[in-house]
């Protein structure tokens, strides 16, 4: 398997701008998971997924961010509009629902800059 | 509300050297913790990952111990070189298929 695929793997845009992450998790995976890391805050959670289904958005910032997972092999993050706040790194995890482990498998992350 | 530390926040040792990396953790009640790597503008890779019945895991060079009664959760590295310079991150589940819950890591700097 390919891993957890992430594009772009980097996006350079202007403030007020739309930006759409992409994720494609590892074939077989139940969950899936959506990560921001800054330097001040460290990683931390923006929303998750069990079978296609959002279970806890908690973590995202606000309205501007949403997240959707349209079938088992992809899924999306848009932001509108983009701040430079939201320059981070953003990655995406995924893991199956059996065995009892849990194991996260992360992507390698897109890093956005908002100017 | 779960909180993860990691202590140091920033390592630097001579290589051949053997280490601990240390992680707390303020609610005991976890699933099971994980060990991550994550090099310079990379992605993370899982190193090792301890369920709350065990005690530790072994991969190589790397040992991860976990006290769960006392929170906390410790990376040791044998031998280390300068390939080990990356920074460390330890994350905790709090029950089943959950997110995980970071600390912000321990960047380990290896020097030849």
């Amino acid at each position: 398997d390919a891993g957890v695929i992430q594009s772009p793997r980097h996006e350079v845009t202007e403030m007020g701008q739309e930006v759409t992450l992409r994720c494609k998790p590892i074939s077989g995976h139940d969950y899936l998971f959506w990560y921001r890391q800054t330097m001040m805050r460290g990683l931390e959670l923006l929303i998750y997924f069990n079978n296609n289904v959002p279970i806890d958005d908690s973590g995202m910032p606000e309205d501007r961010f949403s997240a959707k997972m349209p079938n088992a092999s992809f899924s999306t993050l848009k932001i509108q509009p983009s701040e430079p706040r939201d320059s981070a790194v953003y990655f995406c995890a995924s893991s199956p629902n059996s065995g009892g482990f849990y194991e996260q498998y992360f992507g390698p992350g897109t890093r956005l800059t908002v100017t | 509300k779960q909180e993860v530390t990691q202590i140091p926040a920033a390592l630097s040792v001579p290589e051949g050297e053997n280490l601990v990396l240390n992680c707390s953790f303020t609610d005991s009640a976890i699933y099971n913790l994980q060990w991550f790597r994550q090099d310079p503008g990379k992605g993370l890779t899982s190193l090792l990952l301890i369920q709350s019945s065990q005690r530790e895991q072994t991969s190589g060079r790397l040992n991860a111990s976990l006290d769960k009664s006392s929170g906390r959760s410790t990376l040791y590295i044998a031998a280390s070189q300068p390939g080990d310079s990356a920074t460390y991150l330890c994350a905790v589940r709090n029950s089943g298929n959950t997110p995980l819950v970071f600390g912000k890591g321990t960047r380990l700097s290896v020097i030849a």
